[in-house]
């Protein structure tokens, strides 16, 4: 079975800009979620999709979006760039089936934001 | 915050001597992960403890969890070289809405010299 895939693996971007980072999840999950890595913050979550509906949302601005398609892969959309945006943004699926559900993690997208 | 921390924050071994990691939490869980993490790359799960599960093995793995001091610990038998990596605990809450989400700590740096 494949595993996470994510794309792009690397971006630079300039302040202000916007992205889009994808995620597929795992053949059969139907849950994505999203983290983001910094050297300060650590691992932090951003949300999560399940059928396409998000089901839980982490303390990030309204500058962090996202959404899941009927194929259940994700896209992550962060608009008006800031330098503090610079991490590794980690997606992770799982069957969706409930608390302790094991996620299974992409490799990343190494977002840098100049 | 529900977030785990990990002690220490960094951990350097000879090959074949064993690797101990601890890790702290603060909030009621239904369980907890160990992941790793080798270079800012994506995470690998490692192993799944249950609230009601003392101790777990996998392979060169041993996990034990101690609810009432909120507290788990993974130790990794006769270390290679290759186990040098990030080290992260997650846990997931056993009450409001936690669908997808893990709350990680900030990982214990392991370096495994041959």
């Amino acid at each position: 079975k494949a595993g996470v895939t994510q794309t792009p693996r690397y971006l630079i971007k300039t302040r202000g800009q916007q992205v889009t980072l994808s995620c597929s999840p795992i053949s059969g999950h139907r849950s994505v979620s999203w983290y983001q890595q910094t050297p300060g913050q650590g691992l932090q979550f951003l949300f999560e999709y399940f059928s396409e509906t998000q089901r839980n949302k982490g303390n990030f601005p309204g500058r962090f979006s996202g959404r899941q398609f009927s194929n259940s892969r994700s896209e992550m959309n962060v608009s008006t760039l800031e330098l503090g945006d610079s991490a590794l943004y980690l997606c992770a699926s799982s069957s969706g089936q409930g608390v302790g559900d094991t996620q299974y993690f992409g490799p990343g997208t190494r977002l840098t934001v100049l | 915050s529900q977030q785990g921390e990990e002690d220490p924050q960094a951990l350097s071994i000879q090959e074949g001597e064993n690797a101990t990691m601890n890790c702290s939490y603060k909030t009621s869980i239904n369980n907890l992960q160990w992941y790793r993490q080798n270079s800012g790359r994506g995470l690998v799960h490692l192993i799944l403890i249950r609230s009601n599960e003392r101790e777990k093995h996998s392979g060169r793995l041993r996990v034990t969890l101690d609810t009432s001091k909120k507290s788990s610990s993974l130790l990794i038998t006769a270390s290679r070289a290759a186990d040098t990596a990030s080290y992260f605990c997650a846990t997931e809450a056993d009450r409001g809405s936690t669908l997808g989400r893990l709350y990680f700590g900030r990982g214990t740096q392991l370096t495994v010299w041959p």
